[in-house]
């Protein structure tokens, strides 16, 4: 079947915008994850819902940062006020039984 | 927070060469999983582990989860060129738990 999606591929944002970010997890997958990834690094957790609650927001840099998954599929994260640090890629992951399947990522750039 | 040691960094292999690669705690997982990740696209499972001393074979790829539960090894037999790639370990604490990633190992094959 279909596997993770996440949109746009590629963001560029000017310092000070707003920007959101879409998953679509895998169809049936309850748990969801966001995680960033800084160039040479590996992911770095955000945070994680169960259906459309948002369980743990441990991993969220600073409160410019919010995810939602109002109706426990679909997910946003988005940056409010974008810095320069936020500059990565931001990888979504669906899981049902513990596996968890990434999607593409988004690219974001904050120039 | 939680340490996770990956060895080697990089690697450059003749096409045909096994590969071992492995992954260190300090802390005890309950699941251990290893992911392959090429350029621009987002991490890929290539085996999950999750009891101590469990050995699972996936083609060519074999893994282990230590029996001390605080490591793994990933061992890729008869290399080939698409094999190259960053390779990560991803253990964590239970199910719908977030993963703690290691720094990755880079395969290069030279064909």
């Amino acid at each position: 079947g279909a596997g993770v999606s996440q949109s746009p591929r590629y963001k560029v944002a000017k310092r000070g915008q707003d920007v959101a970010l879409r998953c679509d997890p895998i169809s049936g997958h309850v748990s969801l994850f966001w995680y960033q990834q800084a160039l040479g690094q590996g992911p770095e957790f955000l945070t994680y819902f169960q259906n459309e609650a948002q369980l743990d927001k441990s991993g969220l840099p600073s409160d410019r940062f919010f995810a939602e998954r109002p109706e426990g599929s679909v997910s946003t994260l988005k940056i409010q006020r974008t810095q320069q640090e936020d500059s990565a890629v931001y990888l979504c992951a669906s899981s049902r039984d513990g596996e968890q399947y990434f999607g593409p990522g988004t690219r974001l750039t904050v120039t | 927070g939680q340490q996770l040691n990956q060895n080697p960094q990089s690697m450059f292999i003749q096409e045909g060469e096994d590969v071992s690669m492995n992954c260190t705690s300090s802390s005890i997982f309950n699941t251990w999983l290893w992911y392959k990740q090429d350029p621009g696209e987002g991490p890929v499972l290539l085996i999950a582990l999750y009891k101590a001393g469990e050995l699972t074979s996936n083609g060519r790829l074999t893994a282990q989860f230590g029996i001390t539960r605080k490591d793994s090894f990933l061992n890729i037999s008869a290399s080939i060129p698409s094999d190259v790639g960053i390779y990560f370990c991803a253990p964590n604490a239970g199910n719908n738990r977030k993963l703690i990633w290691g720094l990755g190992t880079s395969l290069a094959v030279n064909p």
